[in-house]
């Protein structure tokens, strides 16, 4: 199995861009969840879904960020417009029982 | 709610050092346990998990044992390895899909 992709790896943008992260969860998972991570905050959970549906979206910082699951096998979260302190790195896990499996991350630095 | 509290980090040990690290966790129900490893630059990866009271996970010489009395977790390995030096973090399931994790602790291992 490939495990969790995420791509970009890194995202370098200005101030004011609308960035795309985007993700795809290991086949047959039906929890996705997105993360970000910063030195100040740690892990924090942004949103996740079960079965495409969004369940908990309470971690979202502002309504410039967004996240959508069109099909099983597909994610993206986006930040439109962004600024410099959602520099940050963001995972994205997927899960079928408890166990959440991580991708690489989305190293994402806005200048 | 549910909650995790790690030791407070870095912990700092010598090669071949015995290393524990503090887990304690509040929960209602039964929650299965994890501890999760981050290496620099990468995203989380699962090192054991223990589904029950009394159960020991155990993965690549470390060793947690679900204690439901003191409501603990804690990480152990006998002698650690300059390679072991990473972010460890540790989490319990929730009945709503998602884990509630701790906010890391930081090893370091010196050669």
């Amino acid at each position: 199995d490939a495990g969790v992709i995420q791509s970009p790896r890194h995202e370098v943008t200005e101030m004011g861009q609308e960035v795309t992260l985007r993700c795809k969860p290991i086949s047959g998972h039906d929890y996705l969840f997105w993360y970000r991570q910063t030195m100040m905050r740690g892990l924090e959970l942004l949103i996740y879904f079960n079965n495409n549906v969004p369940i908990d979206d309470s971690g979202m910082p502002e309504d410039r960020f967004s996240a959508k699951m069109p099909n099983a096998s597909f994610s993206t979260l986006k930040i439109q417009p962004s600024e410099p302190r959602d520099s940050a790195v963001y995972f994205c896990a997927s899960s079928l029982d408890e166990t959440q499996y991580f991708g690489p991350g989305t190293r994402l630095l806005v200048l | 709610g549910n909650s995790v509290t790690q030791m407070e980090g870095p912990v700092t040990l010598s090669e071949e050092a015995f290393l524990t690290i503090n887990c304690t966790y509040t929960a209602t129900g039964y929650p299965s346990l994890f501890w999760y490893v981050q290496y620099p630059g990468e995203g989380l990866q699962l090192l054991l998990k223990a589904t029950k009271a009394d159960d020991k996970g155990s993965n690549k010489g470390f060793e947690a044992t679900y204690r439901k009395e003191t409501t603990s977790f804690h990480l152990e390995k006998g002698s650690v390895q300059v390679s072991d030096s990473a972010v460890y973090f540790c989490a319990l399931s929730s009945n709503t899909g998602k884990l509630i994790f701790g906010q890391g602790t930081t090893l370091q291992v010196k050669p």
